[in-house]
């Protein structure tokens, strides 16, 4: 069975940095790419990053391009998200998702998600 | 980048109705379209990639058409469980974007 955990979010003032974890397993994570999405409160879907499975080719969204590093351990089945220099406007619910093949950018599994809020 | 527009932002039907959802896209995204499905406090679950594929376990009476720029979802027959909000996303380009949401709600 796929299980995606996320953890890492928590309460962090402006400016400041947090990093989130997302703990796969269920499948061969090293071959599969995935992705970090989150969702404002009451709001849409957003996509963040993604990584790709083996070589590990990344892409940020124009908005936290620069701010936001997503990385993988294969060795640990886990993905991270490091985020710095957060604005009020990072505040979400931030869901680790797994890509349906390699570098396929649709999402099969989620996690339950770790909800970030940036606030002074 | 491109830009999902879901029609209609609420549908109001009844257990046993059709639904039609559409997903009208700002450029063409060939057939890289998806449809999720999200409940509230949930997170979302894939119905359909590549525009017309049900993902795993999806029941049959979801079904996905469309390529280009205007896709659709239907629910054949409301179930009760079905009453959630619908998102569709694509990936043909970057950034990867997904739709405003169209809320599937009981009349």
């Amino acid at each position: 069975e796929v299980q995606l955990v996320e953890s890492g979010g928590g309460l962090v003032q402006p400016g400041g940095s947090l990093r989130l974890s997302c703990a796969a397993s269920g499948f061969t994570f090293s071959t599969y790419g995935m992705s970090w999405v989150r969702q404002a409160p009451g709001k849409g879907l957003e996509w963040v990053s993604v990584i790709s499975g083996g070589s590990g080719n990344t892409n940020h969204a124009n908005s936290v391009k620069g701010r936001f590093i997503i990385s993988r351990d294969n060795s640990k089945n886990t993905l991270y998200l490091q985020m710095n220099s957060l604005r009020a406007e990072d505040t979400a619910i931030y869901y680790c998702a797994k890509g349906v093949s390699y570098s396929d950018w649709h999402f099969d599994y989620w996690g339950r998600g770790t909800l970030v809020t940036v606030s002074s | 980048e491109v830009v999902l527009t879901q029609s209609p932002a609420t549908l109001s039907l009844s257990p046993g109705e059709r639904a039609t959802l559409s997903c009208r896209a700002s450029q063409s995204v060939g057939s890289y379209l998806a449809w999720y499905q999200q409940k509230a406090g949930q997170a979302p679950r894939l119905l359909i990639y590549d525009a017309s594929n049900r993902a795993t376990g999806i029941s049959a009476r979801f079904s996905g058409s469309g390529s280009g720029t205007d896709f659709t979802l239907i629910i054949s027959s409301l179930e009760p469980e079905d009453f959630a909000v619908y998102y569709c996303q694509q990936r043909s380009n970057w950034p990867l974007t997904f739709g405003g949401g169209t809320k599937v709600e009981i009349k």
